[in-house]
């Protein structure tokens, strides 16, 4: 069976330091994956997506960045993070072209101080 | 360009009463697909159902179902007869087959309390 691991599961940062989320997919080859991000009460914002190894789509222009070292991989960086930062970001893959379901990770609840 | 609107920020009912969550969707695609997620206290995003644009039938789960209609590009959730283990936040979600981009969009969410 699939699953989804996303580390870590919280995190506390100051501003300006550099971030580093990593997600990881099993049981599966060439998933689309992405990063989106929720803030306190909001809804999910999409961030990133994938559909291969070194392809990387770009929803919002922001500080932040994606990656796709490998197949199954898929990681969010910043090299200097902003209070607006803060929020809970979740990693999710899926196959086909949309006509499957999203699986979620179980996010990382990032906090900017 | 997809757009996916949840009107209800915050819904509360008492425990045994039945709720209807919205959904409206904007979509130029004549094939898309739509979806329900739960996102309980603990965060994680449970996927309930997906509809195609092709089966407007309604769908019943035991105390759960969904009102797909193309006609007011709508695809509502009801509870019937809730518990408090329905509390939660709930997404709809729509992503589009032929556009070739991949993008799930979401909704803001409604966040049912459901009081005991």
């Amino acid at each position: 069976s699939q699953t989804i691991h996303q580390w870590p599961a919280t995190l506390v940062q100051p501003v300006g330091s550099p971030l580093s989320l990593e997600c990881t997919v099993e049981g599966t080859s060439n998933p689309n994956l992405y990063w989106y991000r929720q803030a306190a009460g909001r809804g999910l914002q999409l961030l990133f997506y994938s559909v291969g190894i070194g392809q990387i789509s770009s929803e919002v222009p922001q500080n932040l960045s994606a990656s796709r070292p490998q197949d199954r991989q898929f990681i969010l960086s910043s090299k200097k993070l902003l209070l607006s930062d803060s929020g809970f970001y979740l990693c999710a893959w899926s196959v086909g072209v949309g006509n499957s379901p999203l699986h979620f990770g179980n996010g990382t609840r990032l906090t900017v101080t | 360009a997809q757009k996916v609107t949840q009107a209800q920020t915050e819904i509360s009912v008492v425990e045994k009463e039945d709720v209807t969550l919205d959904c409206v969707y904007e979509t130029r695609d004549t094939t898309y697909y739509l979806f329900w997620y739960k996102q309980p206290p603990s965060g994680e995003l449970v996927f309930l159902i997906r509809r195609n644009s092709f089966d407007e039938q309604n769908e019943i789960s035991g105390r759960y179902s969904w009102n797909f209609q193309k006609s007011t590009s709508s695809f509502n959730f009801t509870i019937t007869a809730s518990q408090v283990v329905d509390s939660a936040v709930y997404f709809c979600a729509l992503s589009e087959a032929l556009s070739g981009t991949y993008k799930y969009i979401f909704g803001t969410g409604t966040r049912l309390k459901v009081l005991a």
